[in-house]
């Protein structure tokens, strides 16, 4: 079982260009987020659905915006990205919203010059 | 506003024991979760406590005051491998996740 893959694993992105972050999990699990890590700060949640059809704002979800079309993939796109944007992006899955755990993708490093 | 704190860095030595704190100010309480990080990987899933006590699983060992607002995860038989950054959430009145910055443990031979 693949769990859960992300794509590209890396990017280096010159600013003001969009990109979409692609996400895909086998688990069958309701509940999907992306969250961006930076040095220092702890994880941040930056949109997240608990399921198909539904998505939310988390934390810091200004210049991404997602989509979920089905159980199994939930993209991230940036618009029109900007340098602040540069961090490890991290795709989970959880099975509910209750209080299950959050499983984590291998994550995507993105540069934005 | 929510807070997570836990140290930035700790060192130990191969084969003692460490304790790692995790204390939190949340805007509701509905469990608390400690992930295991390695550098350049995903975070993993290693304890989880809703209910005051102590967790124990292994090696590790979590606890949690409800009433302090205070977790810890204890780590026995320091191995090389367990050099990593171990990451503290709380799961809040929303039902996300909030995180702290993480604390990275350096274990020296």
């Amino acid at each position: 079982t693949a769990g859960i893959t992300q794509a590209p694993t890396s990017q280096i992105l010159a600013a003001g260009r969009s990109m979409t972050l692609r996400c895909t999990q086998d688990m069958r699990h309701n509940a999907m987020y992306w969250y961006r890590q930076d040095l220092g700060l702890g994880l941040r949640l930056i949109h997240y659905s608990n399921t198909a059809g539904t998505t939310g704002k988390g934390e810091v979800p200004d210049g991404y915006s997602v989509s979920r079309a089905n159980t199994d993939d939930f993209p991230l796109t940036l618009a029109s990205a900007v340098p602040s944007q540069t961090s490890v992006y991290f795709c989970a899955s959880s099975e509910g919203t209750g209080q299950e755990t959050q499983y984590f993708g291998p994550g995507t490093r993105l540069l934005v010059l | 506003g929510q807070n997570i704190d836990q140290p930035t860095e700790m060192t130990a030595t191969e084969g003692a024991i460490v304790q790692i704190n995790c204390t939190y100010q949340t805007s509701g309480f509905n469990g608390l979760f400690w992930y295991q990080q390695h550098a350049g990987e995903a975070p993993t899933f290693l304890s989880y406590n809703v209910l005051d006590g102590l967790e124990e699983k292994g090696r590790f060992s979590s606890f949690l005051s409800r009433s302090k607002g205070y977790s810890y995860l204890l780590l026995k038989e320091l191995q090389m491998k367990d050099s990593a950054s171990y990451l503290c959430a709380v799961r809040d009145s929303n039902y996300q996740l909030i995180w702290g910055a993480g604390t990275k443990l350096i274990i020296k031979p």
